[in-house]
């Protein structure tokens, strides 16, 4: 079966403090694996597609890495803005856009 | 560029009564649409997505049913809703079945 499985639930960081977020995945040939960032209320924003592994992906203090099994994404000295849920979603090889997600990390940055 | 739009924002409906959430998309040409529900805490949930007019494919057996009238209109409805159906509605479309999906800012609903 595939799944999605996000660590940690939830992560506490001070303004600057580097850290990581995980997903790992278990899904029959992956086709591409999604970051989203969620606020409140809101819908998910995209952030980063990779396709394979190996591939490194950056946007401003976030950095998605993939391997064959997991997902991180990195977030270097953080600030109180990048408090959000981030999400992880997988696309397997036999589902055509069929998106299965993770439970999500919710980071807060405190100043 | 291309746009979703969703609404209700919020909608508090009493149990048994029937449901039409809408979702529209502007600036693209035959997307692919999808409709996702998210419980509190929790992951997204697919519900249906349309490749096409008039196409509805369904992911889990339940209360709750789509339409695609139009290119870039989704429509979620139930007959009667229930306890159950609460929750974070959200639309989606994507062009590709392998480019990322782009959500609408989605619909709160409670069921009372």
């Amino acid at each position: 079966e595939d799944q999605v499985t996000q660590s940690p639930e939830a992560l506490r960081l001070q303004e600057g403090e580097s850290s990581s977020l995980n997903c790992s995945y278990t899904v029959s040939g992956l086709r591409g694996l999604f970051w989203y960032r969620q606020d409140p209320g809101k819908g998910p924003e995209f952030l980063f597609t990779l396709y394979s592994a190996g591939e490194e992906k950056e946007k401003e203090r976030l950095k998605a890495t993939l391997t064959k099994k997991e997902s991180f994404l990195h977030i270097t000295a953080p600030k109180p803005e990048d408090s959000a849920t981030y999400l992880c979603a997988v696309q397997a090889g036999n589902q055509g856009g069929k998106l299965i997600f993770g439970q999500g990390t919710e980071l807060s940055v405190k100043p | 560029s291309q746009t979703i739009h969703q609404w209700p924002a919020t909608l508090v409906q009493p149990v048994g009564s029937p449901l039409s959430l809408e979702c529209t998309v502007e600036g693209t040409s035959n997307p692919n649409l999808y409709w996702y529900r998210q419980a509190a805490g929790r992951g997204l949930q697919l519900l249906f997505y349309s490749v096409g007019i008039g196409q509805i494919s369904s992911e889990v057996p339940q209360n709750l049913s789509a339409s695609r009238p139009q290119d870039r209109q989704f429509i979620l409805s139930s007959k009667k809703l229930l306890l159950s159906d609460s929750g974070f509605y959200l639309c989606a479309w994507d062009t590709h079945s392998n480019q990322p999906q782009h959500f609408g800012d989605g619909t709160r609903l409670s069921i009372l």
